[in-house]
């Protein structure tokens, strides 16, 4: 599983875009890059997921670099909600029977406001 | 719908003494299953993950362990608790297939543990 590296800490405030970026200098062929969300005292929540380019949903956006050592992971317009850890994760989607997430510290997001 | 549910959601254990914390999931068959532990301010650490009734895999060597006695039970057991067990211990699943094309975990609410 290839190892990931990101800002420990953000700041931010509201209405702003927000970027995080992780690096993984060691990602394979199969792996796919996957960010989840993490609020005090619950479960991570995923967010979004691509193997290259660039992928939108109603959340977030993912922006993946022909060589694919690193992604950005874009908030548009946070609000204090968005205070969170946001971590990011690489595996291979289809990972055999045990599907395994290797989660790192993550990076801390603090909108003021 | 998938429903994961963790009990309890709060324990204070004295060190020495036994632990036990369940998670089952509803709505679904034959899923992944996997212990997460998290220290206050880290990330998570993966604990066991299970495939199917019985099956067990340890990623960290401690005393704590697993079981699965039923495909949507998974059971965190310990016979004697350390300080250092103290932190959130979440439990999630991941279905294969079609439920879970892009390679989602879903995360119960979690247990915080308290060891004195």
């Amino acid at each position: 599983l290839a190892k990931t590296t990101q800002p420990i800490s953000m700041d931010s405030y509201e209405g702003q875009e927000v970027n995080i970026t992780c690096s993984h200098n060691n990602i394979a062929t199969n792996d796919y890059i996957t960010w989840y969300q993490q609020f005090p005292s619950q479960g991570p929540r995923f967010i979004i997921q691509g193997y290259k380019t660039k992928v939108t949903n109603e959340v977030a956006s993912l922006f993946i670099p022909a060589d694919r050592k690193s992604s950005t992971l874009s908030l548009p317009r946070v609000s204090l909600s968005d205070t969170a850890v946001y971590y990011c994760l690489v595996g291979d989607l289809y990972g055999g029977a045990t599907n395994k997430l290797i989660f790192g510290t993550g990076t801390l997001l603090a909108v003021q406001p | 719908s998938q429903t994961i549910h963790q009990w309890p959601a709060t324990l204070v254990q004295p060190v020495g003494s036994p632990l036990s914390l369940e998670c089952t999931v509803e709505g679904t068959s034959n899923p992944n299953l996997y212990w997460y532990r998290q220290a206050a301010g880290r990330g998570l650490q993966l604990l066991f993950y299970s495939v199917g009734i019985g099956q067990i895999s340890s990623e960290v060597p401690q005393n704590l362990s697993a079981s699965r006695p039923q495909d949507r039970q998974f059971i965190l057991s310990s016979k004697k608790l350390l300080l250092s067990d103290s932190g959130f211990y979440l439990c999630a699943w991941r279905g294969l297939g079609r439920q879970s094309s892009y390679n989602e975990q879903f995360f119960g609410p979690g247990t915080r543990l308290t060891v004195l």
